[in-house]
C-alpha cells in the first residue's frame, strides 16, 4: 500500500529558529500533498496544498511567509516553519496522492510534534 | 467556524457491542465523507467513505450512513473489538478531495473487556 515518511517526529526548537519538516512518499508519485496543522484537542486544520512543480496555495490565515512549502519532486515536499514562536507549536501532518484520485486516495504521514521554546 | 462536528469527546462501549460515532456538517457543498483511525503519534489511517449520492457504505465491521438533510453522518462498528479503541475523526471534501479534507475534532473510543 501508499507510504508515506514525515521527519521527524518531534522536534524542539528555540524560538526565531527555522525548523523544516520533510513528507516523503516512498512508493508512488504524490502529485499533491496537503499539510495540515492540529493543536491540543482541536481538529486537524488545511494549511496549505502543494502540487508538484508549482507554487503552494495556502488557506485562508497561514501565513505563507512564514509557512514555506517545496514539492520539488514527486515524492518530496518540505515544510519550513520560518522563525518559529512559541504559539507555533503544533502537530503537523501531511498527507500525500495523486490528483485525480478521490480523498480516500490519500495517505498521511505520522506527524511532526513541534515545540518551541 | 467548525463546519465539521463531532460532538462527543469520548465514547466508551463494551466489547462486542455496537459502537456508534456521531458528526455532523454544515457545509452543503461537501458531497464526500471519510472517518479515519488515529492513534497517538501516528497519522490518520483511512477507514471508510461515502459518497453524498449514497445513504450507506458498508465494509465488514464498519458501516457509515448518511443522512443528507439532516447534514448528519455516522459510523456503526459492530461487534467492537478492543483494538478498535482510538480516536475517530471525521473528515469531509468538496469536489471528491481535491481540495484537501475538513476535519471535526474526533472522538476518543474506548472498547471496554
Amino acid at each position: 500500500g501508499a507510504v508515506v515518511s514525515q521527519h521527524p517526529s518531534w522536534v524542539i526548537c528555540k524560538s526565531g529558529t527555522s525548523v523544516k519538516i520533510e513528507c516523503r512518499s516512498l512508493d508512488f508519485q504524490a502529485t499533491t500533498m496537503f499539510w495540515y496543522r492540529q493543536f491540543p484537542k482541536q481538529s486537524l486544520m488545511l494549511m496549505a496544498t502543494s502540487n508538484e512543480g508549482s507554487k503552494a496555495t495556502y488557506e485562508q490565515g497561514v501565513e505563507k511567509d512564514k509557512f514555506l512549502i517545496n514539492h520539488a519532486s514527486l515524492t518530496l515536499s518540505t515544510l519550513t516553519v520560518t522563525s518559529a514562536h512559541p504559539e507555533d507549536s503544533s502537530f503537523y501532518i501531511c498527507s500525500a496522492g495523486t490528483s485525480g484520485r478521490g480523498a480516500n486516495g490519500y495517505t498521511f504521514g505520522s506527524g511532526t510534534r513541534l515545540t518551541v521554546v | 467556524d467548525q463546519q465539521v462536528k463531532q460532538n462527543s469527546p469520548s465514547l466508551s462501549v463494551q466489547e462486542g457491542r455496537i459502537s456508534i460515532l456521531n458528526c455532523d456538517y454544515t457545509n452543503s457543498m461537501f458531497d464526500y465523507f471519510l472517518w479515519y483511525k488515529k492513534y497517538p503519534a501516528e497519522g490518520p489511517t483511512f477507514l471508510i467513505s461515502i459518497s453524498s449520492i449514497k445513504d450507506k457504505n458498508e465494509d465488514g465491521r464498519f458501516t457509515v450512513f448518511l443522512n443528507k438533510s439532516a447534514k448528519h453522518l455516522s459510523l456503526h462498528i459492530v461487534p467492537s473489538q478492543p483494538g478498535d479503541s482510538a480516536v475517530y475523526f471525521c473528515a469531509a471534501s468538496k469536489g471528491g478531495g481535491a481540495d484537501g479534507l475538513t476535519f471535526g475534532k474526533g472522538t476518543h473510543l474506548i472498547i471496554q473487556p
